[in-house]
């Protein structure tokens, strides 16, 4: 069956280190979305991308990176964390931006900056 | 203003009833509208999708969509309590990305 996976589920890390979560899904799908949901937020658009090399600002991008070099895989960077980065993290994936389909998320990745 | 809004709860409704979730969007040209349910440390899974005026039910799921009012809501019908959950509004803005509402806490007594 296809399926989106972050990997990992849960990651501690201390202020000033740059940490990179995966997001990975085999639906073949085009679009991908990463997303933080905090506590009152709901899921707040950090990036997303359309497809390969191409990756978009979400409205709460500052600090984070993506890059798209296949379909399958849209890693998330934090190029330095910091404690206001603590969240849970999200990744989703959907068919096109022409289908304008439902998207399917991934488990979530827990993140602790300390 | 938000591009997806809605009332953050929490609701509570006795079991049986009927529960009633909305919300509004700020983008007219939006043309997909998604509910999604999620449990406490889980994430979000599709419960209905609406692409045009008027309602369109799926068991004891009812969504309402009009885009004059830009206005989205769910019902949840004989409300059960695994129907308790946290209820996220999506839209899929004209940029052909998916904008979440703050969600709608739901909680269902017995």
């Amino acid at each position: 069956d296809a399926e989106i996976t972050q990997s990992p589920r849960h990651k501690i890390t201390e202020t000033g280190r740059q940490v990179t979560l995966a997001c990975h899904q085999t639906w073949n799908h085009n679009n991908m979305f990463w997303y933080r949901q905090d506590l009152g937020h709901g899921l707040r658009l950090i990036h997303y991308s359309y497809g390969v090399q191409d990756t978009n600002k979400g409205e709460v991008s500052d600090g984070y990176s993506v890059s798209r070099s296949n379909t399958e895989d849209l890693p998330l960077t934090l190029e330095s964390a910091a404690s206001s980065q603590t969240s849970v993290y999200f990744c989703a994936s959907s068919e096109s931006p022409q289908m304008n389909t439902e998207a399917f998320f991934g488990q979530g990745t827990r993140l602790t900056v300390v | 203003q938000k591009e997806v809004e809605q009332n953050s709860g929490p609701l509570s409704v006795p079991e049986g009833a009927i529960a009633s979730l909305n919300c509004t969007y700020s983008d007219r040209v939006s043309q997909s509208f998604f509910w999604y349910r999620q449990y406490s440390g889980k994430s979000p899974e599709l419960i209905m999708s609406i692409y045009s005026n008027g309602d369109k039910e799926d068991g004891r799921f009812t969504a309402q969509l009009n885009k004059a009012s830009q206005y989205v809501s769910l019902l949840i019908r004989d409300s059960q309590p695994s129907d308790s959950a946290t209820y996220l509004c999506a839209v899929y803005s004209s940029a052909s990305k998916i904008i979440f509402g703050s969600g709608t806490r739901l909680s269902i007594r017995p």
